[in-house]
């Protein structure tokens, strides 16, 4: 158990749909990192945030955003749900932001877009 | 931008046998280097990190990987591989001033008895 943990396991939606994956950090971690994993396009880093600010961007779209609140805890905002959406979505944390910083994955949550 | 290679998508190995999972990166300077091991239906977990230092690093369940800079390899080992090892593994990097993860396609290992 890695101390990172992400609700919900599982979702199931349709199109057109919004969801909000939620993500709470190993306790004093104050990084916390989104990731998608897809078969077609494997594991990318999505966004980063560190004490409540965007630190680092990666290839999230338009459609996803993200924030961090004041307890440190993380949601990821899916909207308007395509079927390419679907993947298994991870969330890492790390003490700090810098390199170096080791990152810890909570156990992911699986969307499925239907 | 950084990037990393794991050129084995799948990699089959007798119950016992030595492992060697490869891993190449591209990147301009002394890169940070980990690999993870995904469990069917787990997330990812680290099983160790290169960041400077001894070429040769240790880490858990028995695995160990080499930094070489010369071939821009890191690659991940093991003497003796048990069923328990069956997953897939991932290489990753973290480049200078950031501490994201570009991460390689994976290679699956199938322990067969």
């Amino acid at each position: 158990d890695s101390g990172v943990t992400q609700t919900p396991k599982h979702l199931i939606t349709a199109t057109g749909q919004r969801v909000t994956l939620r993500c709470s950090p190993r306790s004093g971690d104050l990084s916390v990192y989104w990731y998608q994993q897809s078969l077609d396009q494997g594991l990318q880093f999505l966004i980063q945030y560190y004490n409540g600010e965007e630190r680092a961007k990666g290839n999230i779209l338009e459609r996803f955003s993200a924030q961090q609140f004041p307890d440190l805890h993380s949601e990821l905002n899916l909207s308007s749900l395509e079927l390419g959406d679907s993947a298994l979505y991870f969330c890492a944390s790390s003490t700090l932001a810098g390199e170096g910083d080791t990152q810890y994955f909570g156990p992911g949550t699986r969307l499925t877009v239907l | 931008a950084q990037s990393v290679t794991q050129p084995d998508i799948h990699i089959t190995v007798s119950e016992g046998a030595s492992l060697e999972l490869r891993c190449n990166y591209s990147y301009g300077a002394t890169p940070y280097l980990f690999w993870y091991v995904q469990s069917p239906g787990q997330g990812l977990q680290l099983l160790l990190k290169y960041f400077s230092g001894d070429t040769l690093v240790q880490g858990i369940k028995g695995f160990e990987a080499e930094f070489k800079r010369s071939q821009s390899s890191f690659n991940l080992r093991k003497p003796s591989v048990h069923w328990s090892d069956a997953a897939e593994y991932f290489c990753a990097v973290q480049s200078s001033g950031y501490s994201t993860l570009t991460f390689g396609k994976g290679t699956m290992l199938l322990v067969s008895p």
